[in-house]
């Protein structure tokens, strides 16, 4: 069975830095891509971007070039959401997915809770 | 503002027919396949159907899709008061080298 577990709530300061896991398992972790998304209350879905675990490879979302990094640890099927410069309006729900190499997300990380407030 | 247009709700009643439509452009639902997700308060979303019309196992045929051109549109028969979530569609959008959703459309059972 495959499943993506997050890591727990968060709450930062403006201009904090967050850094959110997400460990995989039931498959091999460099076959598939890995996607963070986020949903902000009162808002839609937002992609934020994807990594490659095989190679390391990132597509950012242009918003958020030079705020977000995405990595992989293949030693621990993990992967990694940083984003830094938060703001109030980063206060979301984060999600990882998979992309089972194709264009839909077939399996998705419960979702961690990430508040900025001063 | 989201790349994709979805209206903001729909409604209808138990046991009813409700279409979500999708509307994008070349770059995005016009070269790339749609893919459709609910979402209820509080929980991941559930990929409903995937490359424009199909359905991953388990999901009941009760939700249908299609694409023509550069509009998707999810279909929803025998409408359940469990139906009532968000939904979203989503897509690759080619230009922008990035994924794109739709702004989501709640689904009211009344």
């Amino acid at each position: 069975e495959v499943q993506l577990v997050q890591s727990g709530t968060d709450v930062k300061t403006p201009g904090a830095t967050v850094k959110i896991s997400c460990k995989v398992s039931g498959y091999t972790f460099t076959d598939y891509s890995i996607h963070w998304v986020r949903r902000a209350p009162g808002k839609g879905l937002q992609w934020l971007g994807l990594i490659d675990p095989e190679d390391g490879e990132t597509v950012y979302l242009e918003k958020f070039q030079g705020r977000v990094t995405i990595t992989a640890d293949t030693s621990t099927d993990t992967a990694y959401l940083e984003l830094n410069s938060l703001m109030s309006d980063d206060t979301a729900v984060y999600f990882c997915a998979t992309d089972n190499n194709s264009n839909y997300f077939d399996h998705w990380g419960q979702g961690t809770l990430v508040t900025v407030s001063s | 503002q989201s790349v994709l247009t979805q209206p903001p709700s729909v409604s209808a009643a138990p046991g009813q027919k409700v279409t979500i439509s999708c509307s994008g452009s070349s770059s995005d639902i016009g070269n790339n396949d749609v893919s459709w997700y609910q979402q209820f308060p509080g929980t991941a979303p559930k990929l409903l159907i995937y490359d424009n019309n199909r359905r991953p196992s388990g999901i009941p045929d009760r939700f249908s899709g299609s694409k023509s051109g550069t509009s998707a549109t999810l279909g929803i028969t025998g409408l359940q008061t469990g139906d009532e979530a968000d939904y979203y569609c989503g897509t690759w959008d080619t230009s922008l080298s990035a994924w794109v959703f739709g702004g989501g459309t709640m689904l009211t059972v009344l």
